[in-house]
């Protein structure tokens, strides 16, 4: 399968740890996307990557959120110090033109 | 960025056809209509998108209105698979920003 990969699927935490997501893209897919969903609501945009660059990030990206695509290839997004309100689905997404490609998710469950 | 408007939930046979009507009344010339619905348990799916003509693909049929304040999205035969959100949303290519901004969408029901 040659779709965008995430890992893990699901994260169970206490309050206060740090977590790692990790995505891998589709091959040679140079733009990366996260987005964050809560139950009942349509995903939220987190941030965007073009190659290693991070060309925007939401709002909703506090500075306890930090995401690296250090080659331009995978993608890691860490949430320092997490809080009950962190618990949601966390997409990712690759493009090479216009459409995104979702991959399956990882669902956190901050207790 | 531009909003959309769709309703909350809509219900179809199998086999029937299915219209998903969405408003997007303050779009701009350089807004670009896309769908994409989300299974359930799944990542959203490109669906279909348009910038003026209607298009047609594999999976579904998109109806832009002459004005481009509405449009919709036409599943010729709902199957049990189909069952899903499905969220139009508006992409403004000169805009700079690439993200895609998801409303609630409609949640689609198809009964066998």
């Amino acid at each position: 399968d040659t779709g965008v990969s995430q890992n893990p699927r699901h994260k169970i935490t206490k309050r206060g740890q740090n977590v790692t997501f990790r995505c891998d893209p589709i091959s040679e897919h140079n733009r990366l996307y996260w987005y964050r969903q809560t139950l009942g609501q349509g995903p939220e945009f987190l941030t965007y990557f073009q190659n290693e660059a991070q060309l925007e990030k939401s709002r909703l990206l506090s500075d306890r959120f930090s995401a690296e695509r250090p080659k331009g290839s995978f993608s890691t997004l860490e949430i320092q110090r997490t809080e009950q309100g962190d618990s949601a689905m966390y997409l990712c997404a690759s493009s090479l033109f216009d459409t995104q490609y979702f991959g399956p998710g990882t669902r956190l469950t901050v207790l | 960025d531009a909003k959309t408007t769709q309703p909350n939930s809509m219900e179809s046979n199998e086999e029937e056809p299915v219209h998903l009507p969405c408003n997007h009344s303050t779009i701009s010339g350089t807004d670009y209509i896309h769908w994409y619905r989300q299974l359930p348990s799944q990542g959203p799916e490109y669906v279909i998108h348009g910038l003026t003509s209607n298009v047609n693909n594999r999976m579904a049929s998109l109806a832009i209105a002459e004005d481009r304040k509405s449009s919709t999205l036409i599943l010729h035969r709902a199957t049990l698979r189909d069952a899903a959100v499905y969220y139009c949303i508006l992409r403004d290519v000169k805009g700079g920003s690439e993200k895609l901004v998801f409303g609630k969408g409609t949640k689609l029901t198809v009964n066998p």
